[in-house]
Formats: C-alpha cells, structure tokens, sequence
C-alpha cells in the first residue's frame, strides 16, 4: 500500500538551535497535514497543506510543500523546551478513499 | 481539551477478558476512527465510521469489533486479545471524512496492556 515515509526517527537538539523534519511519498499526495504529540499526550492537529510549493508559518514553525506534492517539512526555528514531542505528518492520496496515511515521526527533544 | 474523551485512560485484561473501550465526542462531528499506535510505529488506521456506517475496515482481526450506535459514540469490543495487541488505541472524530478538507481530533487515548 501506499507510505509515508518520515526522517529522521529522533532528533536532539540544544534549546535555541534549529530542527526539521521530512515527509517523502512515492505517489502524488491529495494533502499534507502536520499534528504534534506531546510525551503521554495525543496527537494534535497542527496545519494542512493542500497547493503545491504550498508554504505556511505559524510563529516559529515553517511548513512547505513539495512542487511535486510529494514531499513536506516542518521547520522549527530557535526551538524551545516547548517544543518537545513527536511530530507525526499525515498524507491522503487520491485513489485511497479518503485515508489519512502517518509517518512514523519525528521525535524532539531539546535540552536546555 | 474536551472535544474527544475516551474511557478507561488504562486497561490491563488477561487474554481470556472481554472489555470495551468507548470514545465519545462533543464536537457534531459526523466521522469516528480508531486508530491503533504502538512503539516505534506509525498510527495505524483500524476503523472508520461515517455516520454511524462503516466505511473502512482496515484488514483488522476479528478480536476487535468496533461499534458505532450514533454519530457522538465509538466503541471497540475486545476478545481474546494477544500480547501484542498491547498498545495505545486512539480514538478520533472528523466534521466528515474527506482527509483533503477536515482534519482529525484525536482522544486522549486508551493504554491496553494485554497480560
């Protein structure tokens, strides 16, 4: 069936500096969306992609979409002990019925 | 946030138990999933109800039998699990089912260990 693949796994970072995360299909995506899972907490959406070269901020955080509509990154600039979680992006395709397909995560963590 | 509840928050039963879990949401909307997440895996879709029809079984076995009597609540009935049904089981509601134009909101989740 169709994926989506997330790098990396993990990623530990020192408070103020930089993070990103990627999102890469096979197959021409319908949409992107992003959500965020703080630690014992449940997932939260965060944002939805749709265009293609789509980008989007929300304070320190970028997200883009690919020209191809077939990859995506979440850009945290300067992160924050608040940041930490996992941050999951989720893709439908156009010929799965409105499935919602996760990544398997990005988990940050940032020391202090 | 109050928009998805899901009872019991944590569940141990022996691999002969019976349990429900049960999700209930206050948000009007018309679609429900259960979604299964366990360690170093990504969300799994089980179940998808649209008002109140099934409308995806995602190759699920038959130990897990959802249930949807109205468009505000979701269960899923537990039989003879195994060990590695032990997980995370989210529950989520969308105002449809339409992923290119409604996002998910997600339960705070139900922590199942099978012993």
């Amino acid at each position: 069936g169709q994926q989506v693949m997330q790098i990396p796994q993990y990623q530990h970072v020192q408070e103020g500096e930089d993070f990103t995360t990627y999102c890469n299909s096979s197959t021409t995506l319908s949409n992107i969306q992003w959500y965020k899972q703080r630690p014992g907490g449940h997932p939260v959406f965060l944002i939805q992609l749709v265009k293609s070269g789509e980008v989007k901020k929300q304070k320190r955080l970028t997200f883009q979409f690919g020209e191809a509509k077939k990859n995506s990154s979440l850009h945290i600039t300067a992160t924050q002990t608040t940041d930490v979680g996992t941050y999951f992006c989720a893709g439908s395709f156009y010929n799965q019925g409105g499935k919602l397909i996760f990544g398997q995560g990005t988990e940050l963590s940032v020391k202090p | 946030e109050t928009g998805v509840t899901q009872t019991p928050r944590h569940l141990v039963m022996g691999m002969t138990n019976k349990k429900s879990l049960k999700c209930e949401q206050h948000l009007g909307h018309n679609a429900m999933y259960w979604y299964k997440q366990s360690a170093k895996k990504p969300l799994e879709l089980m179940f998808v109800y649209s008002l109140e029809e099934r409308v995806e079984n995602n190759s699920v076995p038959s130990r897990f039998s959802p249930e949807c009597p109205n468009s505000s609540h979701l269960f899923l009935h537990l039989h003879t699990l195994q060990p590695e049904d032990s997980a995370l089981y989210l529950c989520a509601s969308s105002r449809d089912r339409d992923p290119a134009v409604y996002e998910q909101y997600f339960g705070p989740g139900t922590r199942l260990t099978v012993t």
